[in-house]
């Protein structure tokens, strides 16, 4: 049982490329979310999944998508990636509306 | 909006001594979660509070919530080093709200002997 995993660990990007982050979790929860963590800011929601088929935006969401084609996955875009972007983000899962499970981190710069 | 205050910010704390993290809310809520988060790893999952009054303890940590007053405590009992770490608190938006979470911008604890 892995919990909540995150791909990749670590990424650097050039300004207008574009990524995808992959989170992927084995507890069969219908929710998940991406969060971006910067210093003093604790962290912030980016956009939210409850249940396949289904996204929502979060409190930050401009310059991401995402999309939630099986239950287990729940993918962050980037398509034009901007300095702004740096960060870590991390993906956390939940069953129903209760406690978030987080995955390890993905730390992007964005140069 | 929901806004999710902590303090202090940062909290330095002698081995042996007892020390409280304030968390004040502005809108009703009564669920509160606290996490930890050591440096460079994820969030932790310390304590649930589900209701008014609710009062969750592990080691020496202990939680409670009044949603009377908007407030959870983090009181930590005779610091430790090992309790070096950052402490954020999240509030759940609402009742409907899909589990969405407003997290305080973190503790960040240092014990030192």
């Amino acid at each position: 049982n892995a919990g909540v995993t995150q791909t990749p660990k670590f990424r650097v990007l050039k300004t207008g490329q574009s990524m995808t982050l992959l989170c992927a979790q084995d507890m069969n929860h219908e929710y998940m979310y991406w969060y971006r963590q910067d210093p003093g800011m604790g962290l912030r929601l980016i956009h939210y999944s409850v249940g396949e088929g289904t996204t929502a935006k979060g409190e930050v969401p401009d310059g991401y998508n995402v999309s939630r084609l099986k239950k287990q996955n729940f993918l962050l875009g980037l398509e034009s990636a901007a300095p702004s972007q740096t960060s870590v983000y991390f993906c956390a899962s939940s069953a129903f509306s209760y406690e978030q499970y987080f995955g390890p981190g993905t730390r992007l710069t964005v140069t | 909006e929901l806004k999710v205050e902590q303090n202090p910010l940062f909290l330095s704390m002698q081995e042996g001594k007892n020390y409280t993290i304030y968390c004040n809310y502005s809108t009703t809520s009564d669920r509160l979660y606290w996490y930890r988060q050591d440096p460079g790893k994820s969030l932790e999952s310390l304590f649930v509070l589900l209701s008014n009054g609710a009062v969750k303890q592990e080691g020496r940590l202990m939680a409670s919530l009044d949603t009377k007053a908007r407030l959870s405590t983090l009181h930590i009992t005779a610091a430790v080093h090992d309790l070096s770490a950052t402490y954020f608190c999240a509030v759940d938006l609402a009742t409907d709200s899909w589990g969405k979470l407003q997290f305080g911008a973190g503790t960040q604890v240092v014990v030192t002997p």
